[in-house]
């Protein structure tokens, strides 16, 4: 089981590029990295996911180098809008009855934007 | 609106009480879980449920009791709760049956108080 740690707690600026950093140096030939974002008293929503190299979308970018120990969570300009709790998950996509209890969210990213 | 509906979204029961809290989804999804979320702690996954048969059970005490009754539909069945279970308590769902990469869509969560 691919273990994650991420930092804490960010603060940043609005208009401001912020990047958020994942750890995982177990991670395995099958696993991919997901990242979801959590407002408060809300549940948790999907962002973006990769396996390798670089994926964008309209949200965010995930950068992962080739050694895939760690991956970078990018969220261009960010707003007020963007504070939230980010989390980094890492497993395969196989189904399997002992795969669900490797859902370890963890305690998140808590990113701060301030005016 | 992620297609993930609870209810009730604010429940406050005393420890002898039995309530259900109510999760659907209309994404036609055939894997769905619940997840506690307490303050200040990661989000816990606590049942899984994989075309209506139950495929995960993260040592749950008794007093909490799923049901699926279809592959929309999810309940936590509660009974003789304590304070500490006082939490968020979050459904999802997933198109198949999980691996951890699996997008999760979640809902809004039932905030619960146990007096």
């Amino acid at each position: 089981l691919a273990k994650t740690t991420q930092p804490i707690s960010m603060d940043s600026y609005e208009g401001q590029e912020v990047n958020i950093t994942c750890s995982h140096n177990n991670i395995a030939t099958n696993d991919y990295i997901t990242w979801y974002q959590q407002f408060p008293s809300q549940g948790p929503r999907f962002i973006i996911q990769g396996y390798k190299t670089k994926v964008t979308n309209e949200v965010a970018s995930l950068f992962i180098p080739a050694d895939r120990k760690s991956s970078t969570l990018s969220l261009p300009r960010v707003s007020l809008s963007d504070t939230a709790v980010y989390y980094c998950l890492v497993g395969d996509r196989e189904p399997s009855y002992s795969s669900a209890s490797k859902i370890i969210f963890g305690s998140g990213t808590r990113l701060s934007i301030r005016p | 609106e992620t297609g993930v509906t609870q209810t009730p979204r604010h429940l406050v029961m005393g420890m002898t009480n039995k309530k259900s809290l109510k999760c659907e989804q209309h994404l036609g999804h055939n894997a769905m879980y619940w997840y506690k979320q307490s303050a200040k702690k990661p989000l816990e996954l606590m049942f899984v449920y994989s075309l209506e048969e139950r495929v995960e059970n993260n040592s749950v005490p008794s007093r909490f009791s799923p049901e699926c009754p279809n592959s929309s539909h999810l309940f936590l069945h509660l009974h003789t709760l304590q304070p500490e279970d006082s939490a968020l308590y979050l459904c999802a769902s997933s198109q198949e049956r999980t691996g951890v990469s699996n997008e999760q869509f979640f809902g809004p969560g039932t905030r619960l108080t146990v007096l």
